[in-house]
């Protein structure tokens, strides 16, 4: 079965940037979208079609989708960007979820 | 405004059924697909289940054979019919929205908490 593999967490400095990776079998060839979980919360979509926007996400959020691996950048990291990133695509009409990645801004 | 409203979650025992539902309101649902993504305490999200417009299904081999999905456009609501309830069942399961149709998950609900316990 397909999996998305994701960084168990990430670190970065208020204002520097944040990359995410999530890594699966020719990645590139399908769509990856980016969920954004803080606790006690539902997702909410930050990324989708590999690099488009949401209207009222935050220009700070971008996407890229290549070879094996999907990143989601966060440029310029603030303090309220801090919680669980997921990644997920469509494989034979199963979505497939990443195991998510805990952004700890310090 | 889109808005998705989840209800039926509860406490039931392993071997048990319960059914979930979910409200829909703000967007034209009969030709939107709908999911079921479940998120058990602590972890990471894992989808369950999906239904296109049309009525085509598909399920997570965790539950095929023990969920089924269905939908009322009349009522704009997506259902969600579990039986054989295990432990390992036990999450928040989340109703989103897909607009493209094996794409992304644009809109989610607030989530509907079910524990299988005895």
């Amino acid at each position: 079965s397909y999996e998305l593999t994701q960084p168990p967490s990430v670190s970065v400095s208020p204002g520097q940037t944040a990359s995410i990776t999530c890594s699966g079998d020719k990645l590139g060839d399908k769509y990856a979208s980016w969920y954004q979980q803080k606790p006690g919360q539902s997702p909410v979509l930050v990324i989708y079609l590999d690099t488009k926007r949401p209207s009222g996400i935050p220009e700070r959020f971008s996407g890229s989708n290549s070879g094996n691996t999907a990143t989601l950048t966060i440029s310029g990291t603030q303090a309220m960007d801090e919680a669980d990133y997921y990644c997920q695509a469509w494989d034979t009409s199963t979505a497939i979820f990443g195991g998510g990645t805990k952004l700890t801004v310090l | 405004e889109v808005q998705l409203v989840e209800s039926g979650g509860g406490l039931v025992q392993p071997g048990g059924s319960l059914r979930l539902s979910c409200a829909a309101s703000g967007f034209v649902f009969s030709i939107n697909c709908m999911g079921w993504v479940r998120q058990a305490p602590g972890k990471g999200l894992e989808w369950v289940s999906f239904i296109y417009g049309g009525g085509d299904t598909y399920y997570a081999d965790s539950v095929k054979g023990r969920f089924t999905i269905s939908r009322d456009n009349s009522k704009n609501t997506v259902y969600l019919q579990m039986n054989s309830l295990k432990a390992e069942d036990t999450a928040v399961y989340y109703c989103a929205r897909d607009p493209r149709s094996g794409s992304y998950f644009d809109y989610w609900g607030q989530g509907t908490l079910v524990t299988v316990s005895s």
